[in-house]
């Protein structure tokens, strides 16, 4: 079946540290895979995406590459903020009629000044 | 602005008495879900509808249940049925295409607690 695994958490880190956090997935087929962002007492908002092999998602100093290879989907940032605690979710979606999408569990970044 | 709203933010109810949760959205979106999040857990979903008078259930729908009446609203009801019912729950919608690889776009939440 389809599943996603991500690093548990929490993580903390100083600020200006780099940041990465694993995400690996087990799919059939070719799936479209994700990184959401949830700050506390909020819903997830979409941080980046990416929806074939090679391709990097990028967005607000984040990135992650969709490596088929090893079926990984790494979020990374080269210099963290406070800002950025948060829980990060990978998700992945294959393409087929059932429209879900499978979430990993999430991981708590706190990020200490 | 176009999005997805829930409401109320914070709902509490006593044990025993159904109670229902709102979503809509004005994305002009076919697809809408239903979450259930717990502290320190991923999510699980509870119900799904793909398009007007239609849903299916999700991995946890016991206890649950929806209405699809139309395309920009869908309503969760927990019931008494349902065992262990505070949690924080999530609306999401999305757009369909023919392979099926959009995203979902979230909801602020409820936070629904039984005492």
């Amino acid at each position: 079946g389809n599943s996603v695994t991500q690093m548990e958490g929490p993580v903390t880190l100083s600020e200006e540290a780099f940041l990465t956090i694993n995400c690996t997935y087990t799919a059939t087929g070719y799936p479209s895979l994700f990184w959401y962002v949830q700050y506390p007492g909020e819903g997830l908002q979409l941080l980046l995406k990416a929806t074939k092999a090679d391709d990097k998602g990028s967005n607000k100093g984040f990135e992650a590459t969709y490596r088929k290879e090893t079926t990984s989907f790494h979020l990374e940032k080269g210099s963290v903020q406070v800002s950025d605690s948060a829980v990060y979710f990978c998700a992945l979606k294959v393409r087929n009629r059932d429209d879900k999408i499978i979430f990993g569990k999430g991981t708590r970044l706190h990020i200490l000044p | 602005d176009g999005g997805i709203t829930q409401s109320p933010k914070y709902l509490f109810r006593k044990e025993g008495q159904n109670v229902t949760l709102s979503c809509e959205q004005n994305l002009n979106h076919d697809a809408m879900y239903w979450y259930r999040q717990d502290p320190g857990q991923g999510l699980r979903l509870i119900y799904y509808s793909q398009i007007v008078n239609d849903f299916q259930k999700g991995d946890i729908a016991e206890g649950y249940s929806v209405s699809r009446e139309k395309k920009e609203s869908f309503p969760l009801t927990v019931t008494s049925a349902q065992k262990n019912p505070t949690a924080f729950y999530l609306c999401a919608s999305s757009d369909l295409d023919g392979q099926g690889a959009r995203e979902q776009y979230f909801g602020p939440g409820t936070r629904l607690t039984v005492t």
